[in-house]
Order: C-alpha cells, then structure tokens, then sequence
C-alpha cells in the first residue's frame, strides 16, 4: 500500500464553521506533512510532524490547528477561516531521512465562503 | 536556503515529440524530485535522484551533481502527459522537507 489518502476531497465552509481534514497512510513513514496549495503556484509548507510530534510550523495562523493522534494519522482542523484560506490542501508523508521518497494524497479543495 | 528554477515555465509540444524540463539548484541537496501534478489533482511522485539517470517508461531523468542541475525528458510525449511538472529538493542528512521549483506546465497536443 503506497497510498496517502486524504478526505474529504472537496469542502466548503463558512467563516464561522469549524471543520476537519484527514489524512491517512499505512506505510509505516514517521513524517508527515500538510502543504496549501493557491492556483499555478508550487505546494507551500505548513506543518511537519516526525515521529507524531510537530517538529515545523512554518508561521501558519492559529485558525489552522494540526494533529498527529498515532502514526498513521495526521489531522487538520480548521476554524473561523477567512476566503484567502482557500486551496487545495496536501498531505505527504516520508521517511525520516533525506533521500525519502515523499508520497502525496489527492488533496482537499478547500474553499471558504 | 535552497532555490530551485525550473525551465520553461509554459511549454506546447505536437504529440510525439521530444520534451526536456531543466531544473537547477543553487546549494548541495541529498536528493532531487521531478513530481507530476494533474489539474486540480495530488501529486505524483515521478523520481527521487540523488546522483546518475533513471528511467521508467517513456521517462528519464538526470543529474549533474556538480552543476547543480537535473533534465526531465519524455519521450513521444503524449497528451495524456500534459501536466504540471514540479522538481523538488531536499537538503541535508535528516532533512527532509521539500522546497519546490515553480512548476513546468506541459501541453501536448494531438
């Protein structure tokens, strides 16, 4: 199983909701990560667990809340957004070394009204 | 901090022909990643290098260590390649974080 799964795959929210996003593999990889992607720009990092603790957070609002509950799971929990949060959404995941190979889900579309 | 470019930003090529996405880097990396990246989609993990040529398929990728420099290539390149290419580095033992280049968008047409 080589898969990243990731739901949902498309959201949309209001300002005020507060909502999730799950990201799953199987692989047996001690990183994860959560990307934001905007429209015809490259992937931007936002989150980084290794070994289920957050070892980066790369300046991301406090609206934005990650969560590594075992190795498999990472989750992203999302409140009170603005429109400008919305994007497509990565999950990834690797090795802990750094010739890993990083797999990526499908993404969620995120978008905030 | 690493900064990856990608050349050229847009390209349009007839179906069958030979295409070559360039990527360069400006510091020592531990390993290089060409990713293909569908409309609205996830992500693909194509290659990860780290010194030589690969290939799978109809794709091949290279690396030139010392100038900081790796080629994707397609050959009889078809329309369903027509995606966003994005070359990825990782720098450092133990770091594994990924800084991207800005993306090749690739059309090929019938």
């Amino acid at each position: 199983d080589t898969e990243v799964t990731q739901t949902p795959k498309h959201l949309v929210m209001g300002m005020t909701n507060k909502k999730s996003l799950k990201c799953e593999q199987h692989m047996g990889h001690r990183a994860m990560y959560w990307y934001k992607q905007k429209a015809k720009k490259p992937p931007e990092l936002m989150f980084v667990y290794s070994y289920e603790k957050l070892s980066i957070n790369e300046s991301v609002p406090s609206r934005f809340s990650p969560e590594c509950p075992n190795s498999s799971l990472l989750n992203l929990h999302l409140h009170a957004l603005q429109p400008e949060d919305s994007a497509l959404y990565l999950c990834a995941s690797s090795q802990t070394t750094g010739r890993a190979e990083a797999f990526f889900g499908q993404g969620t579309r995120l978008t905030v009204v | 901090k690493n900064e990856v470019e990608q050349s050229p930003q847009n390209l349009t090529a007839q179906e069958g022909e030979f295409i070559t996405i360039n990527c360069s880097y400006s510091v020592g990396i531990s390993a290089l990643h060409w990713l293909q990246q569908h409309p609205g989609g996830g992500i693909v993990s194509l290659f990860m290098l780290s010194s030589g040529k690969k290939k799978h398929g109809r794709l091949i990728a290279t690396i030139n260590i010392q100038e900081k420099h790796s080629s994707l290539h397609i050959t009889a390149s078809h329309p369903r390649d027509s995606a966003v290419y994005i070359c990825a580095v990782s720098s450092g033992a133990g770091s594994y974080q990924l800084t991207f280049g800005k993306g090749t968008k690739l059309s090929v047409i019938p």
